[in-house]
């Protein structure tokens, strides 16, 4: 079965300093992974994903991932934070031999003057 | 523009009766979910499909039903045995080759007074 635990279910951080936002998962079998962001009352948009390829993903608005198979984590970092950054933040899993997502609960990021 | 179409953004219903839910997608997609978002419990999965004429429940399908008789098209009734119908409701679609991510709709707020 597959499963995925956002480690924080909120992040304040300044604007200019380091994001990093905690993922870890679970699965039986290779998982394809991704983060995506939400904005108040609007859907999801992605920001990257990892299906077995690279093992450092690079996303849009400067975000990046690594995944790490010993520690089964894929946590999401930006160097410099943005206000426009505050929002949402879901790490998915999706085992390839199934047709289901599974999110985790969530991470709110706050982005401080 | 090809994407994901969730109608109507906002609905109100009275308690006891059943609603639909509309979520339209010109993407070609295989497969078709249903998530229910509530605050502080992520995105929960509803239902979901791979193919036309079917579907299996996610974590939380009681009180809820679908359709598949379209590839495009899989609307969501909540019926009046779903016991909390007030939530935000979200649409995806996919592709099921290669690890391919999700693409969502913008949603439907759905108020029961």
């Amino acid at each position: 079965a597959q499963s995925v635990t956002q480690l924080d279910s909120h992040v304040s951080v300044s604007e200019g300093t380091p994001v990093l936002l905690r993922c870890n998962y679970s699965s039986s079998y290779s998982p394809s992974l991704f983060w995506y962001v939400q904005h108040p009352n609007k859907g999801l948009q992605l920001l990257l994903k990892y299906t077995s390829a690279a093992t450092l993903v690079k996303g849009i608005n400067g975000f990046e991932a690594e995944f790490k198979k010993s520690e089964t984590s894929f946590h999401l970092t930006k160097p410099s934070a943005h206000m426009s950054d505050a929002a949402e933040y879901f790490c998915v899993v999706s085992a390839l031999n199934t047709g289901k997502l599974i999110f985790g609960q969530g991470t709110t990021l706050q982005v401080k003057p | 523009d090809g994407g994901i179409t969730q109608s109507p953004k906002y609905l109100f219903r009275k308690e006891g009766q059943n609603v639909t839910l509309s979520c339209e997608q010109n993407l070609n997609h295989d497969a078709m979910y249903w998530y229910r978002q509530d605050p502080g419990q992520g995105l929960r999965l509803i239902y979901y499909s791979q193919i036309v004429n079917d579907f299996q429940k996610g974590d939380i399908a009681e009180g809820y039903s679908v359709s598949r008789e379209k590839k495009e098209s899989f609307p969501l009734t909540v019926t009046s045995a779903q016991k909390n119908p007030t939530a935000f409701y979200l649409c995806a679609s996919r592709l099921l080759s290669g690890g391919t991510e999700a693409f969502f709709g913008q949603g439907t707020r759905l108020t029961v007074v």
